[in-house]
């Protein structure tokens, strides 16, 4: 069965660079989330998008901004990188109906140096 | 969402179930009880979830008290592959029936020894 796709699994950026994380969610799934882990923490939640539209925002900071696409893939762009920024960011998707659960992604390494 | 409280670690002999309970005292009457695992830096693996009654699924067994304040999570013959963060997630559905976004407590290490 066909999952979340996140590209690309690892990414090095230099401190103040841009990055863009890309998400292809399960077909027919209509909604997307973004969430950040940082070493040793959980999940947090960034934000989420219902039919391309922005449903819920979480702790995203504002040098981060994302979006989904026509073709409900989404892209999480992050700008002026910081070295706090090094984690793990997964994706997530699901139909937007009661008690569904949400399928993940195997997440992207992002490391700033 | 409704705050969760579970144990930080637990051990389980392999081949024994399982049993992982989380606290949820301040869920209410729309909130679904979710459980995610995540197997170290891997995504989070969905496992199971329910509203007001026990669930069985492949995976696992879901148990809610009756005044739904706390679950349990059951795995019936843990095997070493089982070793990971179990977390314990309260899912607000919102007014037109559409859920939001799962919220990440401090789960439970479960750790599997041979």
């Amino acid at each position: 069965a066909a999952g979340v796709i996140q590209s690309p699994r690892h990414l090095i950026k230099e401190k103040r660079e841009t990055a863009t994380l890309k998400c292809y969610p399960i077909p027919r799934h209509d909604t997307v989330y973004w969430y950040q882990q940082g070493p040793g923490q959980d999940p947090q939640f960034l934000i989420s998008f219902y039919e391309k539209m922005q449903s819920d925002k979480g702790s995203i900071p504002d040098r981060f901004s994302a979006q989904q696409f026509s073709d409900y893939h989404s892209e999480l762009n992050m700008s002026s990188l910081e070295l706090g920024d090094s984690a793990l960011y997964f994706c997530a998707s699901s139909v937007r109906t009661a008690s569904t659960e949400a399928f993940f992604g195997q997440g992207t390494r992002l490391t700033v140096v | 969402d409704a705050k969760t409280t579970q144990p930080p670690s637990m051990d389980c002999a392999e081949g024994r179930a399982a049993n992982l309970p989380c606290n949820h005292s301040t869920i209410s009457g729309n909130e679904y009880v979710y459980w995610y695992r995540q197997i170290h830096s891997q995504g989070p693996q969905y496992i199971i979830h329910g509203l007001k009654n026990n669930e069985t699924n492949e995976m696992a067994s879901l148990i809610i008290t009756e005044d739904r304040k706390s679950s349990t999570l059951i795995l019936p013959h843990a095997t070493l592959r089982d070793t990971a963060v179990y977390y314990c997630i309260v899912r607000v559905l919102i007014s037109s029936g559409s859920a939001r976004q799962l919220t990440f407590g401090s789960g439970t290490q479960l750790t599997v020894l041979p």
